[in-house]
């Protein structure tokens, strides 16, 4: 059974520009979240959509969105990039929603750097 | 809102024991372990839910305190491979659907 998959794994940007990160799910699971992930902060939540619908967001700004597809895959965009913004981008994948005990499912990551 | 990890980094000798610990401020619903390696994605380990078991898993095992919203990760008899970060993750009682995690502890297994 394939894991999450995230692409790019690795892209430089250039500040003001924007990028959108993908990510597919493990086949049957619903629920996608998104994580920044700095070595100074850990783990920071941005989002999780279940059923193409957004349930939280964590404490980001507006530049930061996403969105999920009618097939579980899902996507995060970036505007208007700062260079605070490099650090690796987990995605993790449920079966069901979380909140109710679900164990999220990582993939590997996109690596941002912002320049 | 985000739970607090001890200690924050730890070094030990292969076969020694080591503990690491989780808390938080808020009732918890739930609380997930994950172990990250250098430039890998973090790694289940276990799951606890209120009023349920302590789990374990070969050597190693985790409790949650429902009183004291705390979770303990025991790990027994450490291996060279046991060698990363720490995660806790926790939901809150109220659902309000997102895991939170603290920022680590770090670990280091020495020969």
């Amino acid at each position: 059974k394939a894991g999450v998959t995230q692409t790019p794994r690795y892209l430089i940007k250039t500040r003001g520009q924007q990028v959108t990160l993908s990510c597919s799910p493990i086949s049957g699971h619903r629920s996608v979240s998104w994580y920044q992930q700095t070595p100074g902060q850990g783990l920071q939540f941005l989002f999780e959509y279940f059923s193409e619908t957004q349930r939280n967001k964590g404490n980001f700004p507006g530049r930061f969105s996403g969105r999920q597809f009618s097939n579980s895959r899902s996507e995060m965009n970036v505007s208007t990039l700062e260079l605070g913004d490099s650090a690796l981008y987990l995605c993790a994948s449920s079966l069901g929603s979380t909140g109710y005990g679900n164990t999220i499912y990582f993939g590997e990551g996109s690596w941002l750097t912002v320049v | 809102q985000q739970p607090v990890q001890s200690p924050q980094a730890v070094i030990l000798r292969e076969g020694e024991d080591a503990v690491i610990n989780c808390s938080s401020s808020k009732a918890l619903y739930s609380v997930h372990w994950y172990r990250q390696k250098h430039g890998e994605a973090p790694v289940f380990l276990m799951i606890l839910l209120k009023g349920g078991e302590q789990k374990g898993h070969e050597k190693i095992s985790a409790s949650f305190n429902e009183k004291k919203q705390q979770s303990s990760l025991y790990l027994t008899a450490s291996q060279l491979s046991y060698s990363g970060t720490y995660f806790c993750g926790t939901e809150r009682m109220n659902r309000d659907d997102k895991i939170i995690f603290g920022k680590g502890t770090r670990l280091h297994i020495l020969p």
